[in-house]
């Protein structure tokens, strides 16, 4: 079965440059959650959207923004980045419909390396 | 605010040998409970969910879980452990603080080491 592609699998950048993360969700998916699970941490929850649109918000930092196209894959945009955001960038996907019973599926991540 | 709570950052048990693995949930409203297994440098793999109905649940690769209200429990259990379990498991909970998508809550995970 099909399952949540994210590209790249792993990403190297410097210090205030910038990176974007693609996310294409399983099909027929609605609603894709970018999560970030920094060395030995929880996933903590950035954003997620629901048929293009916004429709929640976490931690994420005002330099880093997302969004979903209309063939319902997701980017998200790091800018002036920091040591700190290196982690592991995990992209979920789901279908609305019966949104409690609905899991999350993920993607094998992103992992972004700072230096 | 939906929160789990997993006390154990890492349980140990022999091959064959019976394993749990704590959750404990707090929601406001009824719990929509999950757990997740992750293997190194790989994403969360679904392994089964509590909605609604039987307090015992059947998931993939031979787990359980048992969901307690009054102890506000949702443990993940498994028979017979195997070597090939260990992995970092999450327990969540789904939000319903009113975010249209209600995204998952996560415990701060418990790994999972299976001595043969």
């Amino acid at each position: 079965a099909a399952g949540v592609i994210q590209s790249p699998r792993h990403l190297i950048k410097e210090k205030r440059e910038t990176a974007t993360l693609k996310c294409y969700p399983i099909p027929r998916h609605d609603t894709v959650y970018w999560y970030q699970q920094g060395p030995g941490q929880d996933p903590q929850f950035l954003i997620s959207f629901y048929e293009k649109m916004q429709s929640d918000k976490g931690s994420i930092p005002d330099r880093f923004s997302a969004q979903q196209f209309s063939d319902y894959h997701s980017e998200l945009n790091m800018s002036s980045l920091e040591l700190g955001d290196s982690a592991l960038y995990f992209c979920a996907s789901s279908l609305r419909q019966g949104a409690y019973n609905s899991p999350l599926h993920f993607g094998n991540g992103t992992r972004l390396t700072v230096t | 605010a939906q929160s789990v709570a997993q006390p154990e950052d890492q349980v140990n048990v022999a091959e064959g040998n019976p394993l749990t693995v704590k959750c404990t949930y707090s929601v406001s409203g009824n719990p929509y409970l999950f757990w997740y297994v992750q293997y190194p440098n790989r994403g969360l793999q679904f392994l089964l969910k509590y909605i609604t109905g039987d307090n015992l649940v059947k998931g993939s690769y031979g787990f359980e879980a048992e969901f307690n209200k009054s102890q506000t429990s949702f443990h993940l259990k498994k028979p017979s452990a195997l070597v090939s379990d260990s992995a970092l498991y999450f327990c969540a909970v789904r939000d319903s603080g009113g975010g249209a998508t209600n995204k998952l809550i996560f415990g701060t995970g418990t790994l999972l080491a299976v001595q043969p």
